[in-house]
Parts: structure tokens; C-alpha cells; sequence
């Protein structure tokens, strides 16, 4: 299994304002995923991170909005822009299994982000 | 959006009673995946069933898949206080690699 932090952990920010979240895996893997769980809620797929092309967002996410870097097999950055109230959720980052297609995902431990 | 939906929400139980969870989707699926989530922290994968699969265990865990009723069910025997966590049901029905998760069942279990 693989081994992923993120950075931060936790942080309170300022509405208008945009905040970089760091996805560290301890192995190279093919494809990175970022979810946002609302408080309360199950999580939902913000975009799929494929090292060395552009990220596939899911309907309702924008690239504007949500830019992602994906610079090598081992890291990825989501970027949350121009915050308001309603992005405050938790951020998590997974890769795949790496064993063929439809395996499972392993999670990293979140970042939860409060916008004031 | 989201196509698993569970049941119930929340459930709570004393120790060393067991634990049911139930899952239903509503497309073909590949596989069907459960994970425990903490206190809103990371996810944690315990088990994975594919839809040739009826049923599998994994320690203290027992999922059983019906594909014609496009439900699962997640059973944790002998709960312990630290099984008190969200459980979430996820499918890949969102395409490769893509999860869908369920809405999640809230288990208190007390000592």
C-alpha cells in the first residue's frame, strides 16, 4: 500500500484568498485523485491527475477554480482560489492500487480548510 | 453525483454486538469497495469485492454483494469501541478508477 501526506494538515483562511494543498506519495504511481468532502457529507471527486497532461475535471469543477499540478509520479498540488464560505470542506488526495484497473484507493490523511 | 446511498445513517451499538451496513447503487458495477473514515480524517480501505464475487471476509468484516439487487452489505462481528468511525460504500461506476461513495453510516459503538 501506498504511503501519502498532505500539507497542510488544517489551516483557516480569508475569504478572496487561495490555498495550495501538497499531496506527497512515498512510491510513483500513474494517477492522483482530490476529492472534497463537504462538512457533513461523503466525499465527491473533484479531478483525476495524470502525471504529464492536464487534469480531468468532474462536472461541477472547473479548472479556474480548482487548478491542479501534477509535475511528477510521486506529488500533485490542488489549488483552492478565490475562497469563500462554501469551499470550507476536507480535501483529500488518493492514488490508485497500481495492480491493473478498479482497485481500491489509498487515502491521504486530508486537509481541512475553513474559510472565514 | 452520487449513486451509492446507505443505510442507515447512523447506528449505535454496545460493544461485541454486530454491526450491519447496507449499500445500494443503481448502475453496473466492476467492484464495490467499503472504507472507514475516523473523526474526518483519510480513508481507510478494508475491502473490495468484485461483481463475480458473492460474498468475502477479511478478519471481523463480512461483505456479501448482490448484483441482481445491486446492494452490498458490510457486517462488523464483535464490535469494539474502535470500530466507532464513518463507513462508506464506494463504486466504480464513475468509470476507471473513478469512486463513487455512498453517503456513509455513522457507528457509535460504546463500551
Amino acid at each position: 500500500s501506498a504511503v501519502i501526506s498532505q500539507k497542510p494538515s488544517r489551516d483557516i483562511c480569508q475569504r478572496g484568498t487561495s490555498l495550495t494543498i501538497q499531496c506527497q506519495v512515498d512510491s510513483q504511481v500513474t494517477m492522483m485523485f482530490w476529492y472534497r468532502q463537504q462538512p457533513g457529507q461523503s466525499l465527491t471527486l473533484i479531478a483525476t491527475a495524470n502525471q504529464g497532461s492536464e487534469a480531468t475535471y468532474e462536472s461541477g469543477f472547473v479548472i479556474d477554480k480548482f487548478p491542479i499540478s501534477r509535475p511528477n509520479l510521486t506529488f500533485s498540488t490542488l489549488t483552492v482560489s478565490n475562497m469563500s464560505p462554501e469551499d470550507s470542506s476536507i480535501y483529500l488526495c488518493s492514488v490508485d492500487g497500481g495492480r491493473g484497473a478498479y482497485n481500491e484507493q489509498f487515502f491521504g490523511p486530508g486537509t481541512r480548510l475553513t474559510v472565514l | 453525483s452520487q449513486q451509492g446511498e446507505e443505510d442507515p445513517q447512523a447506528l449505535s451499538i454496545q460493544e461485541g454486538e454486530n454491526a450491519t451496513m447496507n449499500c445500494s447503487y443503481k448502475t453496473s458495477i466492476n467492484n464495490l469497495q467499503w472504507y472507514r473514515q475516523n473523526s474526518g480524517r483519510g480513508l481507510v480501505h478494508l475491502i473490495l469485492i468484485r461483481s463475480n464475487e458473492r460474498e468475502k471476509h477479511s478478519g471481523r468484516l463480512r461483505v456479501t454483494l448482490d448484483t441482481s439487487k445491486k446492494s452490498s452489505s458490510l457486517l462488523i462481528t464483535a464490535s469494539r469501541a474502535a470500530d466507532t468511525a464513518s463507513y462508506f460504500c464506494a463504486t466504480d461506476a464513475g468509470g476507471y478508477n473513478k469512486l463513487i461513495f455512498g453517503a456513509g453510516t455513522r457507528l457509535a459503538v460504546h463500551p
